[in-house]
C-alpha cells in the first residue's frame, strides 16, 4: 500500500491565484481530513469527510473548499490564494475515525 | 473548543537519558490522546495513543500516561537515541470510535538527542 500520496510536494502560488492539493488513499479508509500547519505551531482542521458525498468544516475552513466524490480522493481547492494561506498542507486517512495516517504534506508558498 | 498546551518546545537530552513531554487539554469531555512524531520533511506519523479508559500505555521505550482529573497527559521516551531526534506532537479529540476525529494538536516539542 502507498498509504496516503499528496501532490504537489512544492507549489508557489501568486495572490488570487487558485489551485487544488490532490490527496489519494488505497486503504479504503471512510475517513478523510485536511489540515495545515503553521511554523512553530500544531496542525489545524481545514475540512474532513466521514465518506464518498459528506463533508464538513473543522477549524479554520475559510478560503477552502472541498469535494469528495470517491473514497480515494480528497482534494482541498484553494480559490484566490492569500499570503495567510501560506502553509504546509496535511491530508490524512482513518479507519476508525480516530487513528489517523498522514501524507508527506504540500508546501505552499502564496506570493 | 477544546486547548492543548504543551511543554517544552525544546528539549535536549544525551543518548541513553528518558525524556518526557508534557501536554494538558481544556475539555474534559476529551477521550482520545495520540502523539505524533514527526521528522523534517515528512508528516507526523502517529508512535502511540491512550484513550480515556486507560491511565498508562507502553509500548518498548515509549510510554504515554494520562490524568484525567488533571486533564493531563505525557509522553514518556526511555534510553533515547539519535534517531528519536524529531518534533513530537500531542493531540486530544472527543468523539467515540467510529465518529470523525478531530484532533486539537499541540505546538510541538523538538527533542534533540545529542552523542
Amino acid at each position: 500500500n502507498a498509504g496516503v500520496t499528496q501532490t504537489p510536494k512544492f507549489r508557489i502560488l501568486k495572490i488570487g491565484q487558485s489551485m487544488t492539493l490532490q490527496c489519494a488513499q488505497d486503504m479504503n479508509h471512510n475517513y478523510m481530513y485536511w489540515y495545515r500547519q503553521d511554523p512553530g505551531m500544531g496542525l489545524k482542521l481545514i475540512y474532513y469527510s466521514v465518506g464518498a458525498g459528506i463533508t464538513d468544516k473543522g477549524e479554520v475552513p475559510n478560503g477552502y473548499n472541498v469535494s469528495r466524490s470517491t473514497t480515494e480522493d480528497f482534494p482541498l481547492r484553494l480559490e484566490l490564494a492569500a499570503p495567510s494561506q501560506t502553509s504546509v498542507y496535511f491530508c490524512a486517512s482513518s479507519l476508525t475515525g480516530q487513528v489517523a495516517h498522514f501524507g508527506n504534506g504540500t508546501r505552499l508558498t502564496v506570493t | 473548543g477544546e486547548n492543548v498546551e504543551q511543554h517544552p518546545s525544546t528539549l535536549s537530552v544525551q543518548e541513553g537519558d528518558s525524556a518526557v513531554i508534557k501536554c494538558t487539554y481544556s475539555d474534559s469531555a476529551s477521550n482520545y490522546f495520540p502523539w505524533y512524531k514527526q521528522e523534517l520533511g515528512k508528516g507526523p506519523q502517529l508512535i502511540i495513543d491512550i484513550r480515556s479508559n486507560v491511565g498508562e500505555k507502553k509500548d518498548q521505550r515509549i510510554a504515554v500516561t494520562l490524568n484525567k482529573t488533571a486533564k493531563h497527559f505525557s509522553l514518556h521516551i526511555t534510553e533515547t537515541q539519535p534517531e528519536d531526534s524529531a518534533v513530537y506532537f500531542c493531540a486530544a479529540s472527543i468523539g467515540p470510535t467510529g465518529t470523525a476525529s478531530k484532533l486539537t494538536f499541540g505546538t510541538g516539542t523538538r527533542l534533540q538527542v545529542t552523542l
